[in-house]
């Protein structure tokens, strides 16, 4: 089972370049999330979907867009990249039905980018 | 706004020792609790799902619970093995809006043989 897979797993960006950061998942989920984690630090949620068509911000949006064209597929865009987005990127997925409390979120291996 | 705390931020214990590890959270109002396993390189594990409406949670040697009036989750891992040397991350669900987890920063757990 394929799960969540993000691609690439490993950049290098220069200042002000721009890059797409693909994240697709195979298990039919609704909900879809993209965090951030820092050396040392918890994640930080960026921007999350609840369904095709469908995005919101999280804590730390600035800087990144999102879009959600199909069910399986949650990219994450960088516009200009800044040294301060050097960071490892998890996309997650999850099935939220009416139970919440039931939840389990499901993450991918991770994008480590770095901006130089 | 809730806050997720882990102590200690690091460990280092001798195979074969029974640990916990320890959480706190600053609002009781939450979901569920989760415990995430994070290898080096790696990706995010779930290991445990304590619902709010639940008090602990087992699964092999581990065992997770939950005290919500007081904000607290530990993790006890039995008989602890080289292979359960990781970073664990413990996480809630806060109530009221959609299913955004809440970290703490992770203990660094290492077990030596």
């Amino acid at each position: 089972n394929a799960g969540v897979t993000q691609t690439p797993k490993f950049r290098i960006l220069k200042i002000g370049q721009s890059m797409t950061l693909q994240c697709t998942q195979d298990m039919n989920h609704n909900y879809m999330y993209w965090y951030r984690q820092d050396p040392g630090m918890g994640l930080k949620l960026i921007y999350y979907s609840v369904g095709a068509g469908i995005t919101d911000k999280g804590e730390v949006p600035n800087g990144y867009n999102v879009s959600r064209s199909t069910t399986e597929d949650f990219p994450l865009r960088l516009e200009l990249a800044a040294p301060s987005q050097t960071s490892v990127y998890f996309c997650a997925s999850s099935y939220q039905g009416h139970a919440l409390a039931k939840n389990i979120q499901y993450f991918g291996a991770g994008t480590r980018l770095s901006v130089l | 706004k809730q806050e997720v705390t882990q102590i200690p931020a690091a460990l280092s214990v001798p195979e074969g020792e029974n640990l916990v590890l320890n959480c706190s959270f600053t609002d009781s109002a939450i979901y569920n609790l989760q415990w995430f396993r994070q290898d080096p390189g790696k990706g995010l594990t779930s290991l445990l799902l304590i619902q709010s409406s639940q008090r602990e949670q087992t699964s092999g040697r581990l065992n997770a619970s939950l005290d919500k009036s007081s904000g607290r989750s530990t993790l006890y891992i039995a008989a602890s093995q080289p292979g359960d040397s990781a970073t664990y991350l413990c996480a809630v669900t806060p109530q009221g809006g959609s299913e955004k987890l809440v970290f703490g920063k992770g203990t660094k757990l290492t077990v030596n043989p």
